[in-house]
């Protein structure tokens, strides 16, 4: 059974840092293309970023209002990715979804999601 | 600001059919990429209903379908029940932004 589950949200001031993780089981994490989604309160889907898996070189892309605050890197031997986010504003306030893009059917495609994690960015 | 553009509600009464539109432009739903459909229920996150713009995955019922024509494509539900109460998106490729693009979401009420 494929599991992706987040951890690390919280209240974070304007300007801050915050790292999340997501632990990932079920599947082969190595190729897996990871994606974070984040979703704003009462607000629709965004695409944040992604990392590509080993075989397709594990680069990274993002999505316009985070590229150069937001990072994301993975750890394979722990099957885990991160979303390294820094310079927090308050429109970043969300809850951020871990999602795995696995290339099996068509690419892209958010196979599945964790139940997310709620960022708060306040003062 | 989403590029990908979809009514906000629709609905229809138990048993009959709703149909839901996403629009985007030649640089997204108009390419070669695909076009997703998730659904996603009060306080879940969400889960893919359609993908390859008409391809159910295992489990998905029948009563969920896809198309695409140009730079549109749409998501019928039939047979409406209860429990399809829930918000929709569509999702794409946009060349242009180089950028994966969820549509604004459209509510379906039963």
């Amino acid at each position: 059974e494929v599991q992706l589950v987040e951890s690390g949200g919280g209240l974070v001031k304007p300007g801050g840092s915050l790292r999340l993780s997501c632990a990932a089981s079920g599947f082969s994490f190595t190729n897996a293309w990871m994606s974070w989604v984040r979703q704003a309160p009462g607000r629709g889907l965004e695409w944040v970023g992604h990392i590509k898996g080993r075989a397709d070189g594990g680069t990274t892309d993002y999505a316009a209002p985070v590229k150069g605050r937001f990072t994301i890197s993975r750890d394979d031997s722990k099957n885990t990715v991160f979303l390294q986010m820094n310079s927090l504003k308050t429109e970043d306030t969300a809850m951020y979804y871990c999602t795995s893009d696995l290339g099996v059917a068509v690419r892209p495609l958010f196979d599945f999601w964790g139940q997310g994690t709620l960022v708060t960015v306040s003062s | 600001q989403s590029v990908l553009t979809q009514a906000p509600s629709a609905s229809a009464a138990p048993g009959q059919r709703v149909t839901i539109s996403c629009t985007g432009s030649s640089s997204n739903i108009g390419t070669a990429y695909g076009v997703n459909w998730y659904r996603q229920l009060p306080g879940t996150p969400p889960k893919v209903l359609i993908y390859g713009n008409s391809k159910r995955p295992s489990g998905v019922p029948d009563r969920f379908s896809g198309s695409k024509s140009g730079n549109s494509a749409s998501l019928a539900i039939t047979g409406l029940q209860a429990e399809d109460e829930a918000d929709y998106y569509c999702q794409s490729r946009d060349s242009s932004l180089s950028s994966y693009v969820f549509g604004t979401g459209t509510r379906v009420t039963v």
